[in-house]
């Protein structure tokens, strides 16, 4: 599997629910982030986790992540038509000083009013 | 603020032309960075400029890729000789400070299709 990569690739869910989204990755990192893509625009940042962090909220959303398990989790609660879009989580590794992020395939959302 | 800006936002060439991808970034933003997304596949990274200096240029395919960022305010990225496998989505990002926990701004990237 990719680093840095999500499942489900596609979520569908009615306006109100909750969506979840999974990450994986497969080394060591330094953190992770969430961004968000809506169709023709570019990625806009959600939310940063450190590898120090388990849990993190800013507003409806709320990211997990283990470490032990090289897994990050993000949930969007009560959910918005707005919220549809493409989400990506993407990784920095630790070591090597290198900032550049490392990205997984995206989970498209779909939020049915 | 402005944020990052990426001329032109489409670009369709025929294989073996060469094409300039230009990015703007945050004015003050001394990090710039450079990823592409081929169709079907994850966002890679390309390189990292810090002002006008290559930090890190391990994503670059090869050598029909070159990247500037004279002066340190905005860059261009070259394609010469497009391919058809350099057809893709072109992302410019920049942010304030270097390091592992500083957030990189998107631009809304160029879409480039090589015939």
């Amino acid at each position: 599997s990719q680093q840095g990569e999500e499942d489900p690739q596609a979520l569908s869910i009615q306006e109100g629910e909750n969506a979840t989204m999974n990450c994986s990755y497969k080394t060591s990192i330094n953190n992770l982030q969430w961004y968000r893509q809506n169709s023709g625009r570019g990625l806009v940042h959600l939310i940063l986790i450190r590898s120090n962090e388990r849990e993190k909220h800013s507003g409806r959303l709320r990211v997990t992540l283990d470490t032990s398990k090289k897994s990050s989790s993000l949930l969007i609660t009560a959910s918005r038509a707005a919220d549809t879009a493409s989400y990506f989580c993407a990784t920095v590794d630790s070591g090597g000083g290198a900032d550049g992020l490392t990205f997984g395939k995206g989970t498209h959302l779909i939020i049915q009013p | 603020e402005a944020g990052v800006t990426q001329f032109p936002s489409h670009s369709v060439i025929e294989k073996g032309q060469t094409v300039t991808l230009r990015c703007d970034p945050i004015s003050g933003h001394d990090n710039l960075y450079w990823y592409r997304r081929v169709m079907g596949k994850e966002i890679k990274f390309l390189l990292h400029f810090v002002k006008e200096s290559k930090q890190d240029e391990s994503g670059m395919p090869n050598n029909r890729f070159l990247a500037e960022r004279t002066g340190g305010t905005y860059s261009t990225l070259k394609v010469q000789p497009a391919e058809l496998e350099d057809s893709g989505v072109y992302f410019c990002a920049s942010s304030h400070l270097a390091g592992v926990y500083n957030e990189q701004f998107f631009g809304p990237g160029t879409r480039l299709t090589v015939l």
